[in-house]
């Protein structure tokens, strides 16, 4: 079955600095990576999600992300954060070719931006 | 178009009692999917259904849970005989379809605390 493994559960950054949150998955089949922001209480937004073709992807709010097939990895990027980033962020995958309900989130990302 | 919507927002019950949460899908999609979130923790998957129809409730427990979506009106997510381990966040997301590119359209869940 397919997995996401957030490598760092929080990440605090100073506002205008260049952030990178990590994301590797697992599995034997081709994949559909996502990548969602969550704002306090509230629920999960998409930014940006890889199906296929180029490589990167370009989300909102700034956002893009690289899919690494040999590295397994789909980490997210923003060149210069605002206080209003700091949220949750997680990052999913699912099966090419399967369902919906087979999507796996990652245990999420705090991004922190201080003044 | 009105986006995903969950109520109640917040939802407080004591031990033994029975909580409901509903969810109404976005206008158009007929694919809804319940998530329980943990703190600190990223969104476990419980159930997949379809209009009338459970397609996937490998990720609910056993016990004292059970989901339905009727022909009319929203889904309901229903927890008999609530147990404090059963204090989260409870998400609804829908789809149109139930295909893995497909986005998920999260509403902004339900925070159940048990006494």
């Amino acid at each position: 079955a397919q997995s996401v493994t957030q490598l760092d559960s929080q990440v605090p950054v100073f506002e205008e600095a260049p952030v990178e949150l990590r994301c590797n998955y697992s599995s034997s089949v081709s994949v559909y990576l996502f990548w969602y922001v969550q704002y306090p209480n509230q629920g999960l937004q998409l930014l940006l999600k890889y199906l296929s073709g180029s490589t990167l992807v370009k989300g909102i709010n700034g956002f893009e992300a690289e899919f690494n097939k040999s590295q397994t990895s789909f980490h997210l990027r923003k060149p210069s954060v605002h206080i209003s980033d700091t949220a949750e962020y997680f990052c999913a995958v699912s099966v090419k070719g399967g369902n919906n309900n087979d999507m796996r989130f990652g245990a999420g990302t705090r991004l922190t931006v201080k003044p | 178009n009105a986006g995903v919507m969950q109520n109640p927002r917040h939802l407080v019950r004591r031990r033994g009692q029975e909580a409901r949460l509903r969810c109404s899908p976005m206008k158009g999609h007929s694919h809804v999917y319940w998530y329980r979130q943990l703190p600190e923790e990223g969104l476990k998957f419980m159930v997949y259904l379809q209009k009338e129809n459970i397609i996937d409730e490998s990720g609910m427990p056993k016990e004292r849970f059970s989901a339905e979506f009727p022909k009319e009106g929203p889904s309901i997510l229903r927890i008999q005989q609530v147990v404090r381990g059963d204090s989260a966040a409870y998400f609804c997301a829908s789809s149109p379809a139930g295909t893995a590119q497909e986005t998920q359209y999260f509403g902004p869940g339900t925070r159940l605390l048990v006494l």
